[in-house]
């Protein structure tokens, strides 16, 4: 089944302890992307990455860190937590076909993260 | 603030309604996408429109993009409970030219009462 997972699903952490948010998909994709979603904020991208070992910012990338070294994964590193951090998190992937865009295709998005910092 | 704005914030409307959502954007839309949320879930792909004018449709649900007004309007007919949730539309942040960078409304949340 084609599919991006996440993982953890919930995660209650504390103020300063690293943490790292996983995400994977099993479709090929080459572009992944990471966003968090806040009441009346709507979905925010964090980073985007549009192909092995090449990432850029979104919107809000402050206290984020992110790696592509595989196609498949695309981790999200939270180097020292803050409570303004407290959001769901999705993970989302899509090709990019002939046009190397990722606006261009349908954006497959994980069942999301709900962290809570402490 | 956001380069996607959605109207209405929140809608509550009786079964067999129908109703619209809009999506208007501060620069020019070169393409849209339609999402819908289960509260507190991941989000379920409904459309992507890429045309100025194009109209497409799902089941119950319709969605047009039209360029000039850098507008895009999704239409429910005859609503069910079913069709509850969050809708959230999304751009290309670049205005078709940045190859990743995505932005989303702040979403519109829908009730439907039996």
């Amino acid at each position: 089944e084609a599919q991006v997972t996440q993982n953890p699903r919930y995660l209650i952490t504390v103020t300063g302890k690293k943490l790292t948010v996983t995400c994977s998909q099993n479709m090929n994709h080459e572009y992944m992307s990471w966003y968090r979603q806040d009441p009346g904020l709507g979905l925010r991208q964090i980073y985007y990455s549009m192909n092995v070992e090449v990432t850029d910012k979104g919107d809000v990338p402050e206290g984020y860190k992110v790696s592509r070294k595989e196609k498949r994964n695309f981790p999200l590193i939270l180097e020292s937590p803050s409570p303004n951090q407290t959001s769901l998190y999705f993970c989302a992937s899509s090709t990019t076909g002939t046009s190397g865009r990722a606006f261009n295709n349908e954006q497959f998005f994980g069942p999301g993260t709900r962290l809570t910092v402490l | 603030s956001q380069e996607l704005e959605q109207s209405p914030q929140s809608l509550i409307v009786q079964e067999g309604k129908n109703l619209t959502i809009n999506c208007t954007s501060s620069k020019t839309l070169y393409g849209l996408y339609w999402y819908k949320q289960k509260y507190g879930e991941g989000l379920i792909f409904l459309m992507m429109l890429q045309k100025g004018g194009e109209e497409k449709s799902h089941e119950k649900i319709t969605a047009k993009l039209d360029e000039k007004k850098q507008q895009s309007s999704l239409h429910i007919t005859a609503s069910q409970p079913s069709h509850a949730g969050i809708y959230l539309c999304g751009a290309d942040r670049g205005g078709g030219t940045s190859y990743g960078k995505l932005t989303f409304g702040q979403g519109t949340i829908l009730t439907v009462h039996p």
